[in-house]
């Protein structure tokens, strides 16, 4: 069965720091993984898709398929990235989401 | 543009009362349709999916059930709550066409049961 792992409930960091969220899957065929993010008092919403390879305010994810994981990365946080972040994997032909119990990122001005 | 729309925002029912949780989509047609819930500390639960009218799958045995009476509507229904009912229950859509889209999520429904 499939399964997302993320060890963090909360991660806090400083302003300008590196950020790293990380995301670990378990699943036997080939993974369509995302990452998304809820904000203070907004919706869930898509951050970003790991077939896009692209970067989102800031953010990049690599799925490296050899550890499984596909962490959650940013050069230098702002404050505007506190929030509550999901890693998610899509396993079904109807994409049936999977996602992991979040991390909480807060950025310490 | 595409809308999704889930409606009542918060709710808080007594145990034994009936549940209806609505949820609809505009701008798009015949999309695949979720319910979730979403407890602290546990992620997102996938309850039930739909791809098309008529046609749902539970992913949970529970207390809940699922309906789709019309292509955009999206339904989650109780007879009788009980205490673990208590949630946050969210309704997601994604189109059939391409696979890695993602979900768009309505803005969720708190429900106390007391």
């Amino acid at each position: 069965a499939q399964r997302v792992t993320q060890p963090e409930k909360l991660l806090s960091v400083f302003k300008g720091a590196p950020v790293e969220l990380k995301c670990n899957y378990s699943y036997s065929g080939s993974p369509e993984l995302f990452w998304y993010v809820q904000y203070s008092r907004q919706r869930l919403q898509l951050l970003l898709r790991h077939i896009s390879r692209e970067s989102i305010k800031g953010f990049t994810a690599d799925l490296n398929k050899g550890e499984t994981s596909f962490h959650l990365k940013k050069p230098f946080a702002q404050e505007e990235d506190s929030a509550m972040y999901y890693c998610a994997l899509n396993s079904g032909g109807y994409q049936k989401v999977t996602f992991g119990t979040g991390t909480k990122l807060q950025v310490i001005p | 543009s595409q809308t999704i729309h889930q409606w009542p925002a918060t709710l808080v029912q007594p145990v034994g009362s009936p549940l209806s949780l609505e949820c609809t989509v505009e701008g798009t047609s015949n999309p695949n349709l979720y319910w979730y819930r979403q407890a602290a500390g546990r992620g997102l639960q996938l309850l039930f999916y739909s791809v098309g009218i008529g046609q749902i799958s539970s992913e949970v045995p529970q207390n809940l059930s699922a309906s789709r009476p019309q292509d955009r509507q999206f339904i989650l229904s109780s007879k009788k709550l009980l205490l673990s009912d208590s949630g946050f229950y969210l309704c997601a859509w994604s189109p059939k066409t391409g696979d890695g889209y993602g979900y768009t999520f309505g803005s969720g429904t708190r429900l106390t049961v007391v």
